[in-house]
C-alpha cells in the first residue's frame, strides 16, 4: 500500500534561515509527488509538483527515488511561509491521491 | 463563481439529522473527491467519483453516502452520524487523462460538527 511519512509534526525557524520539511514515501511504482499548503483560514492548494521542476515562492524540491524522498527546501525562510505543508504521492495511472500526515511551519521574526 | 465551491461552510447536526453536504466545481474536471479532515488525523480519502462513476470507498461507514449526479456536482449524504465525525470535510476536482489524475484542486471546506 501508499504510504507518505512526514516526521516533523512543527518545525520552527527564524525568518532569513534555511528550511527543509522531510517526506518520504513507500510506493513500489513510479509515483508522482506534490507539495500542498495551507496558509491560515485559506484552502489547500499545490505549491508544486516535482514533475514541473518549478520554484515556486523559492521552494523548491527534488525526487530522490533512491531513498523514497521529495523533501521540500528554501534558502532564506520569510514570515509568510508559516502554514501546513502536506506531502502528496499520486501512483502512475492512479486517481487516489495519498496524503501524509503534514508540518505546520512556523517562521519567527 | 469560479473553482470549487462547498456549502455549506458550517453545519451543526444532531446524530438523528439527515443533512447533505454540496460541492460545485467550475473548472471543468472529470474527477472529484471528498476527504476528511480531521484534527488528529491525516487528509483522509473517503470517495472518489471519475467520470460520474465511484472509482473509491475507502471504506467509509455506510452513514457518510456519496452522491455525483453529474461530473460537476457531488454532494455527501450525511444520516445518524456520530460526534467523532466532527471534521473538516474537503471536495476537490482533478482532471483524470490517460487514466491517471492531474493537480488536485480543493474547495474551502464545510465544517462538520455532530452533537
Amino acid at each position: 500500500a501508499q504510504r507518505v511519512t512526514q516526521p516533523e509534526k512543527l518545525l520552527s525557524v527564524f525568518k532569513g534561515a534555511p528550511v527543509e520539511l522531510k517526506c518520504n514515501y513507500s510506493y513500489s511504482g513510479s509515483p508522482e509527488l506534490f507539495w500542498y499548503v495551507q496558509y491560515s483560514r485559506q484552502r489547500l492548494q499545490l505549491l508544486l509538483r516535482h514533475i514541473s521542476r518549478e520554484s515556486i515562492k523559492g521552494f523548491t524540491a527534488d525526487l530522490n527515488k533512491g531513498e523514497t524522498s521529495f523533501h521540500l527546501k528554501k534558502p532564506f525562510a520569510q514570515e509568510e511561509d508559516s502554514a501546513m505543508y502536506y506531502c502528496a504521492l499520486l501512483p502512475n495511472y492512479g486517481q487516489n491521491f495519498v496524503f501524509g500526515p503534514g508540518t505546520r511551519l512556523s517562521v519567527l521574526p | 463563481e469560479t473553482g470549487v465551491t462547498q456549502t455549506p461552510r458550517h453545519l451543526v447536526m444532531g446524530m438523528t439529522n439527515k443533512k447533505s453536504l454540496k460541492c460545485e466545481q467550475h473548472l471543468g474536471h472529470n474527477a472529484m473527491y471528498w476527504y476528511k479532515q480531521s484534527a488528529k488525523k491525516p487528509l483522509e480519502l473517503m470517495f472518489v467519483y471519475s467520470l460520474e462513476e465511484r472509482v473509491e470507498n475507502n471504506s467509509v461507514p455506510s452513514r457518510f453516502s456519496p452522491e455525483c449526479p453529474n461530473s460537476s456536482h457531488l454532494f455527501l449524504h450525511l444520516h445518524t452520524l456520530q460526534p467523532e465525525d466532527s471534521a473538516l470535510y474537503l471536495c476537490a476536482s482533478s482532471q483524470v487523462v490517460s487514466g491517471g489524475a492531474n493537480v488536485l484542486t480543493f474547495g474551502a471546506g464545510s465544517r462538520l460538527t455532530v452533537l
